[in-house]
């Protein structure tokens, strides 16, 4: 079992729209969880992190935690065409460990 | 530009050849952190350090892998006898865990073994 999983996607949203990334996890006693973007040929950037369970809202961004349940997600409002990436979720056990990635595409 | 600088930023080889890189980590970082990725899956852990001391090394990294960080300031990843299944983005990133856990990355180095 992998220690990050995402959901697989492609997911394609109109724009405007929500968009839901999930992931889970396998250590139970990761404390800190994060969500990078990665746009295509370029490294991967921070645009969230949680610790505690429960929503965090940054900007269009919210990050969902619930550790009982080992799953973390984020959420895009109002997607723009910009948001076009793959978003990586990554939890902190002294390194992070990464998902495999969930590509994301805002259509116009 | 996130301040982690990584040279070169592409590297064409052919197989059996070593190749070098290097990462200028953000200057007050204390850990800095080797990644790799291939085309659809997310960074995978090589290696990390702690100023100049080697913590972890991934039990899938081989032996033709190793990595310094002499004086805790620059690090290097070499590859000795590279296989076409080395090419791969190598990325570094640094952290100062003291006072923020924000991981910066950079750019990488693209890698391509022929």
């Amino acid at each position: 079992q992998k220690e990050v999983e995402q959901n697989s996607g492609p997911l394609s949203v109109p724009e405007g729209a929500i968009a839901s990334l999930n992931c889970t996890y396998s250590d139970r006693g990761s404390q800190s969880f994060f969500w990078y973007r990665q746009y295509s040929g370029k490294s991967p950037e921070l645009i969230m992190f949680i610790y505690s369970n429960g929503d965090k809202e940054d900007g269009r961004f919210t990050a969902q935690l619930n550790k009982a349940s080992q799953y973390v997600s984020l959420l895009i409002r109002d997607s723009q065409p910009s948001d076009s990436a793959t978003y990586l979720c990554a939890v902190n056990d002294y390194k992070l460990s990464f998902g495999a990635g969930t590509t994301v595409t805002v259509r116009a | 530009d996130t301040g982690v600088s990584q040279n070169p930023r592409h590297k064409i080889t052919k197989r059996g050849q070593n190749v070098t890189f290097r990462c200028d980590p953000i200057s007050e970082h204390n850990r800095l952190y080797w990644y790799r990725q291939t085309l659809g899956q997310g960074p995978e852990f090589l290696t990390y350090f702690q100023n100049e001391a080697q913590l972890e090394k991934s039990r899938l990294l081989s032996d033709r892998f190793s990595a310094e960080r002499p004086k805790g300031s620059f690090s290097t990843l070499e590859i000795q006898r590279t296989e076409q299944g080395d090419s791969a983005m190598y990325l570094c990133a640094s952290i100062q865990t003291a006072t923020n856990e924000k991981l910066f990355f950079g750019s990488g180095t693209q890698l391509s073994v022929l």
